[in-house]
């Protein structure tokens, strides 16, 4: 299986800065790799797939660039509603698999 | 609109069957190249993928739980069944349902979700 290894687990930011979260896969997968933010209470949310493509919806001040084995997404000038829990997940090949998830909490 | 619903028995013994049900709008199961996944995620954990669905009955199950999972659908009714066989405590998580985008009937990421249901194995 692909193992997918999201660092940091834990995030600590003020809203209006901006935030890196690094996904690193075991091989190479291409650009085959999605975001997900996910809140409780809440359906969890796609925000990106191809590694850079926003899903229709997404605020543009959220961004996803990497292909082959490292990606980053990229929060910048960070909303209250962004405080919540990362996911990426490859599809490049079966099963599909999520890495560890990072929780963004508000500094 | 793409909404869906999970719902399940809440708790059940070990050794036993889990059945859930994914009950969703706004798109057919027998369209051509819709497709339902179900994943899970024990309480404070990450998300595992378990299985796919595909609108021909084409199925993925994730191998790392061999031959316990079955994946069906009801077209007429708007609704896609995971039964997941010989529950154990290990089984305990919270369980989504998600429409699937795919190509050439391999699942790729999940476009919408469901809230997700609770599911407890204990004895």
């Amino acid at each position: 299986d692909v193992q997918m290894t999201q660092s940091p687990s834990y995030l600590a930011a003020s809203p209006g800065e901006s935030v890196f979260i690094s996904c690193k896969a075991s091989k190479s997968i291409s650009n085959y790799l999605a975001w997900y933010q996910q809140k409780p209470g809440e359906a969890n949310k796609l925000l990106i797939y191809s590694g850079s493509t926003l899903q229709s919806g997404t605020p543009s001040r959220f961004s996803g660039s990497g292909s082959g084995t490292d990606f980053t997404l990229t929060i910048r000038n960070l909303e209250p509603e962004d405080f919540a829990v990362y996911y990426c997940q490859q599809y490049y090949e079966k099963p599909l698999t999520f890495g560890s998830g990072t929780k963004l909490e508000i500094k | 609109q793409v909404t869906l619903k999970e719902s399940g028995p809440g708790i059940l013994q070990p050794s036993h069957t889990l059945s859930l049900t994914c009950s969703f709008s706004g798109f057919s199961l027998s369209t051509y190249g819709m497709g339902v996944s179900w994943i899970r995620q024990p309480s404070g954990k990450g998300l595992e993928w378990l299985a796919s669905i595909w609108w021909n009955g084409n199925t993925y199950n994730n191998p790392s739980l061999k031959s316990r999972l079955t994946v069906s659908k009801d077209t007429s009714n708007n609704q896609a069944f995971l039964k997941v066989t010989s529950v154990d405590t290990a089984d305990t998580a919270t369980y989504y349902c998600a429409h699937t985008h795919g190509w050439y009937l391999l699942p790729y990421y999940f476009d919408y979700w469901g809230q997700g249901v609770m599911v407890t194995v204990s004895s």
